[in-house]
């Protein structure tokens, strides 16, 4: 069966502390992985789309990687405002087109 | 902005009612999208339309029924509403709902069932 995991289910970081965050999946066959970013109250927005095993994006202070097992999604001096919940989400092979959501973590970065 | 536009954004009513969720997709997008979000289940698909047809079901109850019109708009209608309906009601839209496409997510619709 098709599932996706994140870790942790919450992470605090002290601002300017680096960390990252897990997403680890098993699929039949891997299209696409995505990064979502969702504050609260408010809708998933799009960060990252990822393909292929070594595959890497960037876009400000975030930085995603992929592996055939996993992606990090790597967050480099963080400040308050990168603080949110961050989905994970897969289209595989079979899926119909369709993405299989991971729970998110909840980041919070304290000042 | 996403370009995704819900209504209502709140939505209180009771048990046993009927409501319906409205969705104008992002300009130029052809696919619609309708998720349920609560706080114990995470992000859960109920289902796609392409261009005016069904494309995928997830887990949509029977209770639930969508549909999208000619002008790309789309509606969600629960019916028989329970407490456990209660949740973030999201639309999104994509160019062609295909391999590899972001989705763009409106604001949501917060249904209340007492």
């Amino acid at each position: 069966e098709d599932q996706v995991t994140q870790s942790p289910e919450a992470l605090r970081l002290q601002e300017g502390e680096s960390s990252s965050l897990n997403c680890s999946y098993t699929v039949s066959g891997l299209r696409g992985l995505f990064w979502y970013r969702q504050d609260p109250g408010k809708g998933p927005e799009f960060l990252f789309t990822l393909y292929s095993a070594g595959e890497e994006k960037e876009k400000e202070r975030l930085k995603a990687t992929l592996t055939k097992k996993e992606s990090f999604l790597h967050i480099t001096a963080p400040k308050p405002e990168d603080s949110a919940t961050y989905l994970c989400a897969v289209q595989a092979r079979d899926s119909n087109y369709q993405l299989i959501w991971g729970a998110g973590t909840k980041l919070i970065i304290k000042p | 902005d996403s370009g995704v536009t819900q209504t209502p954004k709140h939505l209180i009513t009771a048990t046993g009612q009927r409501v319906t969720l409205r969705c104008s997709p992002r300009s130029g997008d052809l696919s619609v999208y309708w998720y349920q979000q609560s706080l114990d289940q995470g992000l859960q698909f109920l289902i796609q339309y392409y261009n005016g047809e069904e494309r995928a079901k997830g887990n949509i109850l029977e209770r639930f029924s969508a549909q999208q019109f000619p002008d790309l708009h789309s509606e969600l209608n629960l019916s028989s509403l329970e407490l456990g309906d209660s949740a973030l009601y999201f639309c999104a839209s994509s160019a062609q709902g295909g391999f590899g496409e972001k989705l763009f997510f409106g604001s949501g619709t917060q249904l209340s069932v007492l």
